[in-house]
């Protein structure tokens, strides 16, 4: 059984780019949930996918996006890059409905730099 | 609005001692518990999950602690290790499935 992959590792982009950051899910999970965590601080929720439907989104502003692919894989585009948006970016996969009381379990992050 | 608070923000201990590490959270109404290990630069551990029916949970050398009703969880890590120098993340679970975490504890064991 593998774990929660993410790519790429480390990412470096520039004031008002674009980003597309990949996630592949835990075999077997069908729920994706998107995090944010900038340094020194805990993750903040983005936003959810359950079979490919996005369900539930925190606070964050309409440039960030998701999708999630029918191999319940992800991605998270961010656009109009902002110099706030440096941060580790989680992924996180679990089995069963979102509201199942199941760990999440968490890829290694992505380290996005924008200057 | 749920608000997570880890209590204190460091912790430096010698080896061999207990390590306690406590959160709360404002609305008792949550589904779990989930306590991680981050480790420098890398994504998060889990350690123990507690369901909101539950008192506490075990795994070896940890224990965790839920009251509801007070909204606190608490860490314990019985005869620390230099290994177990880490950030510790509590996380509630809300009725979306969202996580809402602490800013975490940093935690240095020195040998």
């Amino acid at each position: 059984e593998t774990g929660v992959t993410q790519s790429p590792t480390h990412l470096i982009k520039t004031r008002g780019q674009q980003v597309t950051l990949r996630c592949s899910s835990q075999s077997g999970h069908n729920t994706v949930s998107w995090y944010q965590q900038a340094l020194g601080q805990g993750p903040q929720f983005i936003f959810q996918y359950y079979r490919e439907e996005e369900n539930g989104r925190g606070n964050f502003p309409p440039r960030f996006s998701g999708l999630q692919f029918p191999n319940y894989s992800s991605e998270l585009n961010v656009n109009a890059l902002e110099l706030d948006d440096s941060a580790l970016y989680l992924c996180a996969s679990s089995s069963d409905s979102p509201n199942a009381q199941e760990t999440q379990y968490f890829g290694p992050g992505t380290r996005l730099l924008v200057l | 609005k749920q608000e997570v608070t880890q209590i204190p923000a460091a912790l430096s201990v010698p080896e061999g001692e207990n390590l306690v590490l406590n959160c709360s959270f404002t609305d008792s109404a949550i589904y779990n518990l989930q306590w991680f290990r981050q480790d420098p630069g890398k994504g998060l551990t889990s350690l123990l999950l507690i369901q909101s029916s539950q008192r506490e949970q075990t795994s070896g050398r940890l224990n965790a602690s839920l009251d509801k009703s007070s909204g606190r969880s608490t860490l314990y890590i019985a005869a620390s290790q230099p290994g177990d120098s880490a950030t510790y993340l509590c996380a509630v679970k809300d009725s979306w499935g969202k996580l809402q975490f602490g800013a975490g504890t940093q935690v240095v064991v020195t040998p």
